[in-house]
């Protein structure tokens, strides 16, 4: 089945405890990218991958950091988690084309974090 | 830069009534595609319509459909015949942005 898989779909940790969340598709799409979701404002992007060892920041980045090592995996790491990171994480992939932003989305289940 | 704004935090229709999804956007892109994508409770993520810009004719999937007005950069979503599992947040997107969501109720 075509899917993102993310990893832990929940996780309560504490302030300064460095946490991965992983992400895998099995779609060979080369783009992928990671959303945090707030009530109020949406899916905003943290940072995207266009392939292999081609990252970019998004809108939210400040404390966050990523790789794309794999074409097929795309970890956020979160170096020193605050409590203002609590959230629900999004990773998601689609191909890429001629023309940017043209091809859907599939999203992982997403990842409920708490930070205390 | 490129923002998208949906202006109804909340809205209801009644079963079997046509409602309306509103959404702005602003770019200096002159192709670009735009989506809506639908959360249910179950939080998954599922893509209801795309419409590209170069294309005059308005999309439709069904009960879904979109009118798109390039030049007032407006992209609304209709949704006919609701049905009780329209009941989600409706995100507007493109270009990797979303809009903050409206959260649509769909009552018995």
């Amino acid at each position: 089945e075509a899917q993102v898989t993310q990893n832990p779909r929940y996780l309560i940790t504490v302030t300064g405890k460095k946490l991965t969340v992983t992400c895998s598709q099995n779609m060979n799409h080369e783009y992928m990218s990671w959303y945090r979701q707030d009530p109020g404002l949406g899916l905003r992007q943290i940072y995207y991958s266009m392939n292999v060892e081609v990252t970019d920041k998004g809108d939210v980045p400040e404390g966050y950091k990523v790789s794309r090592k794999e074409k097929r995996n795309f970890p956020l790491i979160l170096e020193s988690p605050s409590p203002n990171q609590t959230s629900l994480y999004f990773c998601a992939s689609s191909l890429t084309g001629v023309t940017p932003g043209a091809n859907v989305l599939t999203f992982g289940a997403g990842s409920r974090l708490t930070v205390l | 830069a490129q923002t998208v704004t949906q202006s109804q935090p909340e809205m209801s229709v009644q079963e079997a009534e046509t409602v309306t999804l509103s959404c702005t956007y602003d770019t200096s892109e002159s192709n670009y595609y735009l989506f809506w994508y639908k959360q249910p409770p179950s939080r998954q993520m599922i893509l209801v319509i795309r419409q590209e810009a170069y294309k005059q004719q308005n999309a439709t999937e069904n009960r879904f459909s979109v009118n798109f007005q390039k030049a007032a950069k407006s992209f609304s979503l209709k949704i006919s015949d609701s049905q009780l599992g329209d009941t989600a947040m409706y995100f507007c997107a493109f270009l990797g942005r979303f809009g903050a969501g409206t959260r649509l109720t769909v009552k018995p």
